[in-house]
């Protein structure tokens, strides 16, 4: 079974660029996660869909980061523009259900710098 | 106070040895729980979840303490390829299942 797909793996920008970030989830996962890792620190999730649907993008700082899940399947994060507190690693996982307990399986990340 | 805390570490146990570590969380209606395993400059990976009674998976136990709200991970007969950061998610029913996540204690397995 294909695993979670990110792409790219590392990107670096200036401050003030725009950057985005494509995830191929595991074919038929309904959930999708994008997180956020500093680090040192543990993943922040940044929004979570339900198939095409967003659950939850309460921690999604939303005057520059967009996300979207066209047709429930891959999605792509954006940042625009990006500041240098947004260096970290932006890590996709899905989920079968998405219902508590249920486990994520996680991409490669995309490791990004910004200078 | 964090939602989840964990002590960063490091751990340096040698080869051989037993060590177990601890995660606290803050929210009493917190209902699921889970360790996940981070090597370096690679993706979180499920390593076992917690259930009320505990439960065992090889070396690696995980018990949750309800009382005083923490869970715990023990590692028996340690190996150089447990040397990785051990993450503990708590999910709690109200925060919308939200998956909330510790920063993780890194353990380090020395020969």
């Amino acid at each position: 079974e294909a695993g979670v797909a990110q792409s790219p793996r590392y990107k670096i920008i200036e401050k003030r660029q725009s950057v985005a970030f494509w995830c191929n989830p595991i074919s038929g996962h309904a959930t999708l996660y994008w997180y956020q890792q500093i680090l040192g620190q543990g993943p922040k999730l940044l929004i979570q869909f339900q198939n095409n649907g967003v659950v939850d993008d309460s921690q999604l700082p939303k005057d520059r980061f967009s996300a979207e899940r066209l047709k429930g399947v891959d999605s792509t994060l954006k940042i625009q523009p990006a500041k240098l507190e947004d260096s970290a690693v932006y890590l996709c996982a899905s989920s079968p259900r998405g219902v508590g307990g249920d486990t994520q399986y996680f991409g490669p990340g995309t490791r990004l710098t910004v200078l | 106070r964090k939602e989840v805390e964990q002590d960063p570490g490091p751990f340096n146990v040698p080869e051989g040895a037993t060590v177990a570590f601890n995660c606290t969380y803050s929210n009493s209606a917190s209902q699921s729980f889970f360790w996940y395993r981070q090597d370096c400059r690679k993706e979180p990976k499920l390593l076992m979840s917690v259930y009320s009674s505990g439960n065992e998976d090889g070396r690696f136990t995980a018990q949750l303490n309800r009382a005083s709200q923490y869970i715990s991970l023990l590692i028996r007969d340690s190996k150089l390829s447990d040397s990785a950061t051990y993450l503990c998610v708590v999910i709690s029913m109200d925060s919308n299942y939200q998956l909330i996540w510790g920063a993780g204690t890194k353990l380090i397995i020395k020969p």
